[in-house]
């Protein structure tokens, strides 16, 4: 059972471009929801992550924007650069302490900046 | 910090045959997760510890998998007998403490194939 939707599966920004991923879930005991990056060969590294207790994260030109009542999230990427080429996941999990429990991913988004 | 050390970075084996893939955690984290990544997908959670104890290995198919931790420290991950729906990349990921899952530090991966 595919508990969190990711889309688009693939996105193609130009440099210095908004790329935007997003992702809607269904189990409302998620209360974590983080962002991972992941680079060919290598494994997923957390980008940012957000609480259901605030509707916008901003970490530099990354940003998490959370919509509890419609179960949604998005990823905001601004200035997109070359470097930023991956393939992105987001994951929910659940637990009294910063989901504490298993991570459920999406299907990930391939990314890549063009110049 | 070193990070979390995964051997070996690629196998190839025949159906049926038997595999193991070994995981060092990060220094001190006594949480442990394996977690599979078939191409395409995100990963899914097999089995976690803590410290030597399983805590979640309800999506672990138990007939063919089985997985270790002893001493609270290394982990082996093994298949027998393998089925091609097996190729994928195994991840293991390791945290601090429990309920720090979405806070794990991911391995580069073992690539099996099934052939």
């Amino acid at each position: 059972q595919q508990q969190v939707k990711q889309s688009p599966q693939s996105l193609i920004v130009q440099k210095g471009g908004i790329s935007i991923i997003n992702c809607a879930y269904e189990n409302t005991a998620f209360d974590y929801f983080p962002w991972y990056q992941q680079f060919p060969g290598k494994g997923p590294a957390l980008l940012i992550a957000i609480r259901p207790d605030v509707s916008e994260k901003k970490e530099g030109r990354f940003t998490i924007s959370f919509n509890k009542s419609a179960k949604q999230f998005s990823l905001h990427i601004m200035d997109s650069q070359p470097g930023d080429s991956a393939t992105y996941f987001c994951a929910a999990s659940k637990g009294p302490n910063f989901g504490n429990e298993k991570l459920t991913f999406g299907t990930g988004t391939r990314l890549t900046i063009i110049p | 910090e070193a990070g979390v050390a995964q051997s070996p970075r690629y196998k190839i084996i025949e159906k049926r045959q038997s595999v193991a893939f070994w995981c060092n955690p990060i220094s001190g984290h006594a949480t442990l997760y394996w977690y599979q990544q078939i191409l395409g997908q995100g990963p899914k959670l097999l089995i976690q510890f803590q410290n030597n104890g399983v805590v979640d290995d309800s999506q672990l198919p138990k007939d063919r998998f089985s997985a270790e931790r002893l001493k609270g420290v290394d982990s082996t991950l093994k298949i027998q007998p393998a089925k091609l729906e097996d190729s994928a990349v195994y991840l293991c990921a390791s945290s601090s403490a429990r309920g720090s899952g979405a806070h794990a530090f991911f391995g580069q991966g073992t690539r099996l194939t099934v052939v």
